[in-house]
């Protein structure tokens, strides 16, 4: 069975660093870009960004370019979300998902989503 | 960037009925690239719709989706409880981008 199953809630402060993950497994993790998708309390879904695991290209929306850092570890089949500094404003539910075929497709599959509170 | 606009914003209808939801892009999009979600309260989006009219694994048939330039539908031919829900296009063409989402609600 295709999975990905996404790491637990955070809450942290303004400022904080935080690292979020997703497992994939159930397919080939190097074969399929993975992309993450951002949904503000009470609004719709916002593209961050994607990365192909098998060689790391990464591209990012120009909203996030900058703002966060996508990363994977093919070794464990794990993506990552990073943030050096959060702010109240990345409070939101984050889902990362796997692209249907080539790096511009379709989400096919998806994580549970993790929930990031950022708060003082 | 494309922008994508859905209407209607909410859609109110009877299981049963055909419901018939839009999605206008800002310029046109390949129909390759256009796919469509539905995402119920407190789960993940789920992909219905890829390539404009191509049905996702595991969907029923009575989901279609059509459309090609800047205009796009979702149609679903007979409303069952389970798909009061929320619906977004997106298009996945180079910046992708979704729509604001359409609100399927029962009358």
């Amino acid at each position: 069975e295709v999975q990905l199953v996404q790491s637990g809630a955070e809450v942290k402060k303004p400022g904080e660093s935080l690292k979020i993950s997703c497992k994939g497994s159930g397919y080939s993790f190097t074969s399929h870009w993975i992309g993450w998708v951002r949904q503000m309390p009470g609004k719709g879904l916002e593209w961050m960004g994607i990365m192909y695991p098998g060689d790391s290209d990464t591209t990012y929306s120009p909203s996030f370019q900058g703002q966060v850092t996508i990363s994977a570890d093919k070794s464990i089949s794990t993506a990552y979300m990073q943030w050096s500094s959060l702010k109240a404003s990345d409070t939101a539910i984050y889902y990362c998902g796997r692209l249907r075929s080539s790096r511009w497709s379709a989400f096919d599959m998806w994580g549970q989503g993790t929930m990031v509170i950022v708060s003082s | 960037e494309i922008v994508l606009t859905q209407s209607p914003g909410t859609l109110s209808l009877s299981p049963g009925e055909r419901a018939t939801l839009s999605c206008r892009a800002s310029q046109s999009v390949s129909s390759t690239y256009l796919a469509w979600y539905q995402q119920k309260p407190g789960q993940a989006p789920r992909l219905l719709i890829y390539g404009a009219s191509s049905g996702a694994t595991g969907i029923p048939d009575r989901f279609s989706g059509s459309g090609s330039g800047t205009d796009f539908t979702l149609t679903i031919s007979r409303l069952e409880p389970e798909d009061f829900a929320m619906y977004y296009c997106q298009q996945y063409g180079g910046s992708p981008s979704f729509g604001q989402g359409t609100r399927l609600e029962i009358k």
